[in-house]
């Protein structure tokens, strides 16, 4: 089974600024099959990017994935108000699995 | 537009069972594989079961195996998720999710494995 380990645990940051969480990979992740989600508290998940940098419709242009073999980063490029939640990251390239998520809060 | 809608939650007793459904309109459900995706109070996401398209494909984690049997009709479009011998550790919100990655999510049922 792939494990997927993301950092940081929790991210505080300010509206305005850039953010960059991480997602490692035990082992390759087949064909950059990697996806992220965004949740917000009582909310089901949102795809936010899949295939590690293709962004699902609808998504702004701020958020943004790369990334191959182990190593994948979510960027967002300038924080809006709404950003604040909870960051996961899956991949679906071996089975199913999930990371067990970045907390982006305000600082 | 596309909804999922999941039912079936609830408390049960450990060793007992419990049938989810998730009722999907505003697509063509036969088309697409779904999942089933739990998330235990304050924790992270944790994939449960795949059904292909067709129904004749069938994935679990290795968590369920042996226990949950994912199913569909598509006559329905309806995916149920059977739940035997529950465990305290099943405690979870239950989604169920629109194909591979999953672009679109139930709003989710809670089941309470507790005595």
């Amino acid at each position: 089974e792939i494990v997927l380990t993301q950092s940081p645990g929790t991210l505080s940051l300010s509206p305005g600024e850039r953010a960059t969480l991480s997602c490692r990979a035990s082992q390759s992740v087949r064909s950059s099959y990697l996806a992220w989600y965004q949740q917000k508290h009582g909310q089901a998940p949102r795809l936010l990017i899949y295939g590690a940098s293709s962004r699902a419709t609808g998504i702004p242009e701020r958020f943004s994935g790369s990334g191959s073999g182990t190593d994948f980063t979510l960027t967002i490029s300038r924080l809006e108000p709404e950003d604040f939640a909870v960051y996961h990251c899956q991949q679906y390239g071996s089975s199913f699995t999930f990371g067990p998520g970045t907390k982006v809060d305000i600082k | 537009q596309v909804q999922l809608v999941e039912s079936g939650g609830g408390v049960v007793q450990p060793g007992r069972s419990l049938r989810l459904s998730c009722a999907a309109s505003g697509f063509v459900f036969s088309n697409y594989d779904m999942h089933w995706v739990r998330q235990a109070p304050g924790k992270g996401l944790e994939w449960v079961a795949l059904i292909s398209y067709e129904g004749r494909d069938k994935y679990y984690a290795d968590s369920v195996k042996g226990r949950f049997t994912i199913s569909r009709d598509n006559s329905k479009n309806t995916l149920y998720l059977q739940m035997n011998t529950l465990r305290p550790e099943d405690t979870a919100v239950y989604y169920c999710a629109r194909g591979t990655p999953s672009g679109y999510w139930g709003q989710g049922t809670l089941v309470t494995v507790s005595s």
